[in-house]
């Protein structure tokens, strides 16, 4: 049962370069997101999508894009990586948003430096 | 925003109960949620309840739900060192999001 999948695991970048982080789910799950976690501050989504063919900005989007490429994955994009982006992020899905009362499942994360 | 609070660690004994708790201030929130994570790994959802609930038990774990505090608890029956990784209670309302607290990290002694 493979879940949701994120890649890479582990990434170190250098300010101002760029990086995709990749998520893909086999659940056949409708909405997915991007979260991230800090030390001392719970998860905070980045930005989400309800369905396919859209996307929407959680309560962090600064400095990040996504990208809905089909059902299944769900991309985040930085553009120009900064060292307040270290952080661990993690993808999760849901078969419809949690506003229906759907729960959330999680990817096991990519640990993301910046230097 | 929506704030979740939690106490950041816990420490009980192999066998004792474990109790974490969690406040939360919208008071429109529908599904409660209770997340673990252990080291390395993402979230796992242990249970949930929705709003018009006072308890839900599901084996080991119980759920109280205080709305008129906005207070959720999640009481761990003989706690195992199994059990040790970190906490998380998430409140879900009309917003198409999650709200999680800082997470509690339950330390479980021999």
């Amino acid at each position: 049962n493979a879940g949701v999948t994120q890649t890479p695991k582990f990434q170190v970048l250098k300010t101002g370069q760029s990086m995709t982080l990749q998520c893909a789910q086999d659940m056949n799950h409708n909405s997915m997101y991007w979260y991230r976690q800090d030390p001392g501050m719970g998860l905070r989504l980045i930005y989400y999508s309800a369905s396919e063919g859209t996307t929407d900005k959680g309560e962090v989007p600064n400095g990040y894009n996504v990208s809905r490429l089909n059902k299944r994955e769900f991309s985040l994009r930085l553009e120009s990586a900064a060292p307040s982006q270290t952080s661990v992020y993690f993808c999760a899905s849901s078969e419809a948003l949690v506003s229906s009362g759907n729960t959330i499942y999680f990817g096991e994360g990519s640990w993301l430096t910046v230097v | 925003g929506e704030d979740v609070e939690q106490s950041l660690f816990l420490s009980v004994r192999e066998g004792d109960s474990s109790v974490i708790n969690c406040t939360y201030t919208d008071s429109s929130s529908t599904y409660l949620y209770w997340y673990k994570q252990e080291p390395g790994a993402g979230l796992q959802l242990l249970t949930y309840i929705f709003s018009n609930m006072d308890m839900k038990q599901d084996q080991r774990l119980t759920v109280l739900l205080n709305k008129k505090d906005k207070h959720l608890s999640l009481r761990i029956a003989d706690t195992q060192t199994g059990d040790s990784a970190i906490y998380f209670c998430a409140e879900g309302t009309g917003a198409n999001n999650l709200f999680f607290g800082t997470g509690t990290r339950l330390t479980v002694i021999p």
